[in-house]
């Protein structure tokens, strides 16, 4: 299958800072990326759709100036989380779509906000 | 929009047994239907899918069925072994747009 990497794999901040997680495509060109918030023991929730040159698509309930997504090429989508609080702390997940719609997964970022 | 129910949360089976974990879905517009397992603290990998155009795909021990009427899909793994154990998670969606995804089934193995 094809190979999404994401980076980092984890990251400790302190309260107030921001940070940045990168979701790549290595072998394919992805339109569309998806960015995912997975809580322990739960189902993945879907936060926002990045489309390649686009604006993102934000899910109800999350906030875009929260959570900014950039989109700038067919292989790389960028997720920040500004003015990180500890209640952002999560494991955060990228996926990529392939052009015949088959969606797989980065390995993940697991945020921990002190 | 779409709804993915999925049962059961969790399963335990010994080893050699089939497992079989069951979705349903409310749009009937959707026709994209894929599996993903998750190991803990590991990304999503995707198992199986089917499209709405065929009731049943198989691969190896792994196989997937659709009835599109019903709109419910299932996931059947037979002779089970311990390295299956892990999340499952379905999902569905139409083409083109985002996947929903139902809440995941615990699969344990008991060897």
């Amino acid at each position: 299958g094809a190979v999404v990497s994401q980076h980092p794999s984890w990251v400790i901040c302190k309260s107030g800072t921001s940070v940045k997680i990168e979701c790549r495509s290595l072998d394919f060109q992805a339109t569309t990326m998806f960015w995912y918030r997975q809580f322990p023991k739960q189902s993945l929730m879907l936060m926002a759709t990045s489309n390649e040159g686009s604006k993102a698509t934000y899910e109800q309930g999350v906030e875009k100036d929260k959570f900014l997504i950039n989109h700038a090429s067919l292989t790389l989508s960028t997720l920040t989380v500004t003015s990180a609080h500890p209640e952002d702390s999560s494991f955060y997940i990228c996926s990529a779509r392939e052009p015949q719609e088959t969606q797989y997964f980065g390995p993940g970022t697991r945020l921990l906000v002190l | 929009g779409e709804n993915v129910e999925q049962h059961p949360s969790t399963l335990s089976v010994q080893e050699g047994d089939s497992a079989v974990i069951k979705c349903t879905y409310s749009d009937s517009a959707s026709n994209y239907f894929p599996w993903y397992k998750q190991e803990l603290g590991k990304r999503p990998q995707l198992i199986i899918d089917i499209r709405s155009n065929v009731g049943e795909k198989k691969d190896q021990r792994i196989a997937v069925t659709l009835n599109k009427t019903a709109k419910h899909f299932s996931l059947h793994i037979t002779e089970t072994q311990p390295e299956d154990s892990a999340v499952y998670f379905c999902a569905a969606s139409e083409y083109g747009n985002k996947l929903v995804f139902g809440a995941g089934t615990i699969l344990r193995v008991k060897s």
